[in-house]
């Protein structure tokens, strides 16, 4: 196990609605990065959380924000959800450095379904 | 073209087969390289860094063509257990970038 966790496992909501997901990032890792899987599909970058700063972001709209706390953990709010957001959403924290050290360690992931 | 490209199969191998996928990279995709496994409604686990000199790790052997900017893994006597996605990865300054993935199905 990496050590990363995420809340909740599964959720379903309504288009329209909005929805917080969970992170808690290995223990000494400071940077979070969140990933979106559609079915069929590798996983795409959101944007990463770097001492609760955003320090990169994918091509995704506004909608999508996220928030890293001082414990390093993060979450990621989508906002008017659409049913193309129905993704396994990925979290993976890493640390500082190079080499091992910033290699991104995966959580389980979080299964979202939008009706 | 897309950053990180990779065959989606699937690849249908009997058990104790030898199959290689390759996947190609951008520049923009270029600092480290990666190969990860991925089950079925699971999270993305790491199967192994590419390293410029190729490396090996047990059945599996990975390698790096910098000029022709490809990265392969070839699985040497392919298990049942080795049923899954493989994920080709490039990483930027500060994100991975994923191939689509490679499905691999071993027969009995």
């Amino acid at each position: 196990e990496t050590g990363v966790t995420q809340s909740p496992t599964h959720l379903i909501k309504t288009r329209g609605q909005q929805v917080t997901l969970r992170c808690s990032s290995q223990s000494g890792h400071n940077t979070v990065s969140w990933y979106q899987q559609a079915l069929g599909q590798g996983p795409q970058f959101i944007f990463q959380y770097y001492r609760e700063e955003e320090n990169g972001r994918g091509n995704f709209p506004p909608r999508f924000s996220g928030l890293q706390f001082p414990n390093y953990s993060s979450e990621l709010n989508v906002n008017a959800l659409e049913l193309d957001d129905s993704a396994l959403y990925l979290c993976a924290s890493s640390g500082d450095g190079t080499g091992l050290l910033k290699r991104q360690y995966f959580g389980p992931g979080t299964r979202l379904l939008v009706l | 073209r897309k950053e990180v490209e990779q065959d989606p199969g699937p690849f249908n191998v009997p058990e104790g087969a030898t199959v290689a996928f390759n996947c190609t990279y951008s520049n923009s995709a270029s600092q480290s390289f990666f190969w990860y496994r991925q089950d079925c409604r699971k999270e993305p686990k790491l199967l192994m860094s590419v390293y410029s000199s190729g490396n090996e790790d047990g059945r599996f052997t990975a390698q790096l063509n910098r000029a022709s900017q490809y990265i392969s893994l070839l699985i040497r006597d392919s298990k049942l257990s080795d049923s899954a996605t493989y994920l080709c990865v490039g990483s930027g300054t500060y994100k991975y970038i994923f191939g689509t993935g490679t499905r691999l199905k071993v027969l009995a």
